[in-house]
């Protein structure tokens, strides 16, 4: 069985800065996806970012970037130039490729709070 | 290209009664995932449908609840007998193969038991 955390809970920054979440996980698969959604008040579940495991180039889009690092199992999430529409929940997400479908393990999230 | 659609958005329900959550997956999307949202918690993982098929339930309470897909008409998610414990936000997904493709989320259904 898999396992993700995500160690805090809560983190704020200022308009215009650059913030970090962190994430890591636990598992025996070799094969798999990690994914940061973001929840915004709306609820609606959106995919920010996405990593497949046997890739050593880092995720990005546009402001957002991953720092994965497999030996260690962390995968953190990098915001740069935030704005106050980042501002949500954002939850860590690890997908096993010889699953039979798309069943994630998600972590706890992290509450982002983007300051004016 | 509509969305997952959910409904409803908001449901009520007293202790003992049955709630029905109603999935109609993205255009072309045969498999579709159901997940729940405790309050301040992640998703977890329920149960995992292709049309006509469950392909995985591991996450899924054995008792008063039950999931469909048939061949015409969305997935729905069944409870039965309602508990204060059910209350939750259920999220439906949907994806048009398996593994690799990202998965597309509706806006779920926040389920309160009174």
């Amino acid at each position: 069985a898999q396992t993700v955390t995500q160690s805090q809970p809560e983190m704020s920054v200022q308009e215009a800065e650059t913030v970090t979440l962190s994430c890591t996980y636990d598992t025996s698969e070799n094969n798999y996806y990690l994914f940061w959604y973001k929840q915004p008040p709306s609820r609606q579940m959106i995919l920010v970012i996405r990593q497949e495991a046997y890739k050593q180039q880092n995720a990005t889009e546009n402001r957002f970037s991953v720092n994965f690092q497999k030996a260690a199992k962390s995968f953190s999430l990098k915001i740069s130039d935030s704005q106050l529409g980042d501002t949500a929940m954002y939850f860590c997400a690890f997908g096993a490729e010889n699953n039979a479908g798309n069943m994630l393990t998600f972590g706890g999230g992290t509450r982002l709070m983007v300051k004016p | 290209n509509a969305g997952v659609m959910q409904n409803p958005r908001h449901l009520v329900r007293r202790r003992g009664q049955e709630a029905r959550l109603r999935c109609s997956p993205m255009k072309g999307h045969s498999h579709v995932y159901w997940y729940r949202q405790l309050p301040e918690e992640g998703l977890k993982f329920m149960v995992y449908l292709q049309k006509e098929n469950i392909i995985d339930e591991s996450g899924m309470p054995k008792e008063r609840f039950s999931a469909e897909f048939p061949k015409e008409g969305p997935s729905i998610l069944r409870i039965q007998q309602v508990v204060r414990g059910d209350s939750a936000a259920y999220f439906c997904a949907s994806s048009p193969r398996t593994v690799d493709e990202k998965l597309f989320f509706g806006s779920g259904t926040q389920l309160s038991v009174l």
